[in-house]
C-alpha cells in the first residue's frame, strides 16, 4: 500500500524547536517532489514547503522562511521538517504529501499535531 | 499571485447536484490546467478528488467532476449522497497561497 506516516509532533514552548518526520512506503520516493501542508485548528489548508526529488530545490511559504527547513533522505524514504523559533501561529496539524510536481497532492499522511504554547 | 476564492458553504439534497466554484486570476487558474480539488471529512486527512482540472484518481466516484472557464474552476458533485458532506478545497499551481479557503458542503 502507498503510505505516508508522520511523526515528531508535540507540545513546544514559543521559541522552541521541533523536527517532524514522514516515512514513505509503497512508491518510489526518490521520483517525486514532496510537500508539507498544515492546518490550524478550525482553519483551512496551508501549503508550507516543498522539495524536489533530489533535494536540490526547496520552496517555502513566506511565513516560515528562515525558521523552517525541509529536507529528505531518499535512502531512508523519509521527509523531514525542522521547525525553529516556533510561534503560537504555527500550531497546526502538519501533513506530509506526495506532490505530483505542480503543487497537487495525491497521497497524504494522517498528520501530526504541533502545539506551540507556554 | 493571489489567493483562490471559494464560497464558504454550499448545500444540496440527496440526489441533487451541487457546484462549488474556485476563482483565481489569469496568473494561476487562467494560465494553467493544474487545478485540483480535495475532500476532507472532520478529523481526517484531505483526499485528492480531481487533478489537472477534470481528471479523477482511481477510486473516486464519477459523480465528481471538474471543469474550468477562464479564471474560475468548478467542482460538481452529482447525485449527492450523505457521505459527500465534507469540506472541499481547491488548489492551483502558481496561486500565492496554493489552496482556496475551503467550502463546507452540507447534504440536507
Amino acid at each position: 500500500d502507498v503510505q505516508l506516516v508522520e511523526s515528531g509532533g508535540g507540545l513546544v514552548q514559543p521559541g522552541g524547536s521541533l523536527r517532524l518526520s514522514c516515512a514513505a512506503s509503497g512508491f518510489t520516493f526518490s521520483n517525486y517532489w514532496m510537500s508539507w501542508v498544515r492546518q490550524a485548528p478550525g482553519k483551512g489548508l496551508e501549503w508550507v514547503a516543498n522539495i524536489k526529488e533530489d533535494g536540490s530545490d526547496k520552496y517555502y511559504v513566506d511565513s516560515v522562511k528562515g525558521r523552517f527547513t525541509i529536507s529528505r533522505d531518499n535512502a531512508k524514504n523519509s521527509l523531514y521538517l525542522q521547525m525553529n523559533s516556533l510561534r503560537a501561529e504555527d500550531t497546526a496539524v502538519y501533513y506530509c504529501a506526495k506532490d505530483l510536481g505542480y503543487l497537487a497532492f495525491d497521497i497524504w499522511g494522517q498528520g501530526t499535531m504541533v502545539a506551540v504554547s507556554s | 499571485q493571489s489567493a483562490l476564492t471559494q464560497p464558504p458553504s454550499a448545500s444540496g439534497s440527496p440526489g441533487q447536484s451541487v457546484t462549488i466554484s474556485c476563482t483565481g486570476t489569469s496568473s494561476d487558474v487562467g494560465s494553467y490546467n493544474y487545478v485540483s480539488w480535495y475532500q476532507q471529512h472532520p478529523g481526517k486527512a484531505p483526499r485528492l478528488m480531481i487533478y489537472e482540472v477534470n481528471k479523477r484518481p482511481s477510486g473516486v466516484p464519477d459523480r465528481f467532476s471538474g471543469s474550468k472557464s477562464g479564471n474560475t474552476a468548478s467542482l460538481t458533485v452529482s447525485g449527492l449522497q450523505a457521505e459527500d458532506e465534507a469540506d472541499y478545497y481547491c488548489s492551483s499551481y502558481a496561486a500565492s497561497r496554493v489552496f482556496g479557503g475551503g467550502t463546507k458542503l452540507t447534504v440536507l
